[in-house]
């Protein structure tokens, strides 16, 4: 079966410091793989997303992931985090042939200034 | 495009009442999707729609909860009778094949 697992509840990191969110996924096929985020009281907002191709996929407000294969991983990344980039993160695979997905339990990031 | 639209926000209810959440897909998308998100959870599909036909309700909980999607622009989500248990914030997202769009989601207590 399908699932994900992000493996931090929580992550508290400086201001300006380098981030990586950890995702692993289990799926017996090529997956489709997305990062969101979620502030307080809002929705969900698409960071970015892998479906093929080159395997370091750019998103919005300067986050990164990189798809590997062989360690069944999709971790986010962020050279220098921004107090603004406080919020829920949340890892997903897509069912393929459907437009299903699956999400991670999320990681709460917390910025000090 | 306003985005996919939910209302209301929040609602409080008294248990045993019924309760009917509704939402707005965006133009143009179609699938459409029901989640909950709750502390102990995370988020679960509750129900998931294309073409206004439901493809996918393991989700739902229990008989208490009924989706419907008369048509492509709007759909609902009742709970009839509501529990404390069903105190959750529950999103719907639409797609038009390669990403969700999430609306700001209802926040949903009963007491």
């Amino acid at each position: 079966a399908q699932s994900v697992t992000q493996p931090d509840i929580h992550i508290t990191v400086s201001e300006g410091a380098s981030l990586e969110l950890r995702c692993n996924y289990s799926y017996g096929a090529t997956p489709y793989l997305f990062w969101y985020v979620q502030s307080p009281g809002q929705g969900l907002q698409l960071l970015l997303k892998y479906f093929s191709g080159d395997t370091l996929v750019q998103g919005i407000k300067g986050f990164e992931a990189e798809f590997k294969r062989s360690q069944s991983s999709f971790n986010l990344r962020k050279p220098s985090v921004h107090w603004s980039d406080a919020a829920e993160y949340f890892c997903a695979v897509g069912v393929r042939n459907t437009d299903k997905l699956i999400f991670g339990t999320g990681t709460r990031l917390q910025v000090f200034p | 495009d306003a985005g996919v639209i939910q209302s209301p926000r929040h609602e409080v209810t008294e248990m045993g009442q019924e309760v009917t959440l509704r939402c707005k897909p965006i133009s143009g998308h179609n699938s459409l999707f029901w989640y909950r998100q709750t502390m102990m959870r995370g988020l679960e599909l509750l129900i998931y729609f294309n073409n206004n036909v439901p493809i996918d309700d393991s989700g739902m909980p229990e008989d208490r909860f009924s989706a419907k999607m008369p048509n492509a622009s709007f759909s609902t989500l009742k709970i009839q009778p509501s529990e404390p248990r069903d105190s959750a914030v529950y999103f719907c997202a639409s797609s038009a094949g390669t990403e969700a769009f999430f609306g700001q989601g209802t926040r949903l207590t009963v007491v």
